[in-house]
């Protein structure tokens, strides 16, 4: 079974400062990992995944994410948000054998101020 | 390629009520799943199924909870005798399994928010 732990609920950051969220999982075996935005009254939209390969990775709307295996994490950053990067972020985790089930974190939410 | 819809995108039901979600997935995908997301939670896993078969259900999904995918297209959720608890938004995400480009990532649909009064 996995787990994952985003250890900051709530971000406020002012608009072109840089954000990052933490997020830390548990599993016993390989996993991808993911991060999700999701916007007010929508559904879930994909920012990046790691699969295998390169530990940084790189996604939509200036996000990138870093996975460190060694210390179980997979932090997401932006180096310059907007007024439009409000929203709540979710860090997920799946098995490789577990039928692309998604187990998410609680969620972060960022308030970009002007 | 249409995405994930769900309909209905609210309900409003009384308690004690029967309320059922419908999700159309994206055509090509085999994979259907159904997640719970309370305010200011996490998406919870619900279920999910492969073609038709539901391979795997949550404790969350208890005996008034009920999800079908009769021909391995579009799914329902039914909820009986409703319970204020069973207020939520209720997400259906569809993916595949097999192609050359098996991601992993889930396709999610805008969700059906349901309130018990």
């Amino acid at each position: 079974a996995q787990s994952v732990t985003q250890l900051d609920s709530q971000v406020p950051v002012f608009e072109e400062a840089p954000v990052e969220l933490r997020c830390n999982y548990s599993s016993s075996v390989s996993v991808y990992l993911f991060w999700y935005v999701q916007y007010p009254n929508q559904g879930l939209q994909l920012l990046l995944k790691y699969l295998s390969g390169s530990t940084l990775v790189k996604g939509i709307n200036g996000f990138e994410a870093e996975f460190n295996k060694s210390q179980t994490s997979f932090h997401l950053r932006k180096p310059s948000v907007h007024i439009s990067d409000t929203a709540e972020y979710f860090c997920a985790v799946s098995g490789l054998a577990a039928g692309n089930k998604l187990t998410f974190g609680g969620g972060t939410r960022v308030l970009v101020k002007p | 390629d249409t995405g994930v819809s769900q309909d209905p995108r609210h309900k409003i039901t009384k308690r004690g009520q029967n309320v059922t979600f419908r999700c159309d997935p994206i055509s090509e995908h085999n994979r259907l799943y159904w997640y719970r997301q309370t305010l200011g939670q996490g998406p919870e896993f619900l279920t999910y199924f492969q073609n038709e078969a539901q391979l795997e259900k949550s404790r969350l999904l208890s005996d008034r909870f009920s999800a079908e995918r009769p021909k391995g297209s579009f799914s329902t959720l039914e909820i009986q005798r409703t319970e204020q608890g069973d207020s939520a938004m209720y997400l259906c995400a569809s993916s595949s399994s097999y192609g050359r480009t098996l991601t992993g990532e889930l396709f999610f649909g805008e969700g059906s928010r349901l309130t018990v009064l």
